[in-house]
């Protein structure tokens, strides 16, 4: 079966412990994003990847981090910098980046830190 | 401002109404598309769309690129199409994606 994994489903951190969140597809999609959503709000782009070993910052990559070292996988890292982590976490992917491929969601992690 | 709005916000019809989730733009597209997210948080794409119309069992989109405005339809609703609807446009010349805030639908048996 295709499609996206992310785990875990449910995450919880102390206040100042980085964390890292999985996300792999195996769909063979060369572009992968990270968004978060918070109650009420559409998803914000937090960081994309069109390539392995590219990607690029999106509207709120403040105390994130992403690596995108194999075609698969895009892990983001949730740092202690970042100021309100507590969130529902979605990664996607497309065939190709742009906006004319459909985006690929996978169920999700919710975050919370205390 | 928003570069995707959606109304309404909250929905909340009778078993077998007819259902209209309205989505306006402000940025020149590549495609438009209808994303459908269930109480468990997970999202599934039910349209992709740049001109025209699409039909998928009871479900309708149509889009109007001169008036950035795109519209999703249900027809016969029932109680299991309850789900937040999500709107989201691929801008032009840009690799991301721009996303209403959503319509929170509830469909009473």
């Amino acid at each position: 079966d295709g499609g996206i994994t992310q785990s875990p489903k449910y995450l919880f951190r102390k206040e100042g412990q980085n964390v890292t969140l999985s996300c792999e597809q195996n769909l063979n999609h060369d572009a992968m994003y990270w968004y978060r959503q918070d109650p009420g709000q559409g998803l914000r782009l937090i960081y994309y990847s069109q390539i392995v070993n590219d990607f690029q910052k999106g509207d709120i990559a403040e105390g994130y981090s992403v690596s995108r070292e194999k075609k698969e996988s895009f892990p983001l890292t949730v740092t202690s910098a970042q100021k309100n982590p507590t969130a529902f976490y979605l990664c996607a992917s497309s065939r190709a980046g742009g906006g004319a491929y459909e985006q690929y969601f996978g169920p999700g992690t919710r975050l919370t830190v205390t | 401002k928003n570069e995707v709005e959606q109304s309404p916000q909250n929905l909340t019809a009778q078993e077998g109404e007819f259902i209209t989730i309205n989505c306006s733009y402000s940025v020149g597209i590549s495609a438009l598309h209808w994303l459908q997210q269930h109480p468990g948080g997970g999202i599934v794409s039910l349209f992709m769309l740049s001109s025209g119309k699409k039909k998928h069992g009871r479900l309708i989109a149509t889009i109007n690129i001169q008036e950035k405005h795109s519209s999703l339809h249900i027809t016969a609703s029932h109680p299991r199409d309850s789900a937040v609807y999500i709107c989201a446009v691929g801008a032009y010349n840009f690799n991301k994606f721009y996303f209403g805030s959503g319509t929170k639908l509830n469909v009473k048996p």
